[in-house]
């Protein structure tokens, strides 16, 4: 079974600063994909960014970017130029490619941006 | 575009009461799922659909009944609610095998 940690209850940071948050999973799988999801105060849950494991190359998404290890098993999220706005719970999400769809998520990070 | 929407938003039930958590999504997708988000636990798959016709359980799905309705519409039943189902419960939708899913707004269900 896959598992997906994350190490930081709550991260805070001063707005316009860059900010990382971690994320490290376990899977025999070799073929994956990663997401990180955004969830405001609103409830939502807003897809940030999507990784694929076979691709080498890291997801990018406007100031949002992913430093994906995949030896490592480590897919970290880092924000900059942080805005008041990116104030959310950010979960990390595993699921695999086997035709079994499903979403394994991490217990979140509650990021706070400081004015 | 609505995209995922549940009903209701909000619910308050006694012990031992029954309920359906609606959902319906209009983007053509193939597959459905139920999470229920506890704190300090993310949120955690109980049913899932992947087509019409079929559903399969998930990590936690003691204590909940699933319908596939139709291609749009996936239901979630109580029959006997218990307090330890306090929780808030996301509708989900993937068009196909390792796309995104997409989330509804979540119902906040509260078991006294």
């Amino acid at each position: 079974a896959q598992t997906v940690t994350q190490s930081q209850p709550e991260m805070s940071v001063q707005e316009a600063e860059t900010v990382t948050l971690s994320c490290t999973y376990d899977t025999s799988e070799s073929n994956y994909y990663l997401f990180w999801y955004k969830q405001p105060p609103s409830r939502q849950m807003i897809l940030v960014i999507r990784q694929e494991a076979y691709k080498q190359q890291n997801a990018t998404e406007n100031r949002f970017s992913v430093n994906f290890q995949k030896a490592a098993k480590s897919f970290s999220l880092k924000i900059s130029d942080s805005q008041l706005g990116d104030t959310a719970m950010y979960f990390c999400a595993f699921m695999t490619n086997f035709g079994n769809e499903k979403l394994t998520f991490g217990t979140g990070t509650r990021l706070t941006i400081i004015p | 575009n609505a995209g995922v929407t549940q009903t209701p938003k909000f619910q308050v039930l006694k012990t031992g009461q029954s309920m359906t958590l609606q959902c319906a999504q209009d983007m053509n997708h193939n597959s459905m799922y139920w999470y229920r988000q506890d704190p300090g636990m993310g949120l955690r798959l109980i049913y899932y659909s992947a087509s019409e016709g079929t559903t399969d359980k998930g990590e936690v799905p003691n204590g909940y009944n699933v319908s596939r309705l139709n291609k749009r519409e996936f239901s979630l039943r109580l029959e006997s609610a218990a307090p330890s189902q306090t929780s808030v419960y996301f509708c989900a939708s993937q068009e196909y095998s390792n796309q995104p899913q997409h989330f509804g707004d979540g119902t906040r269900l509260s078991i006294l």
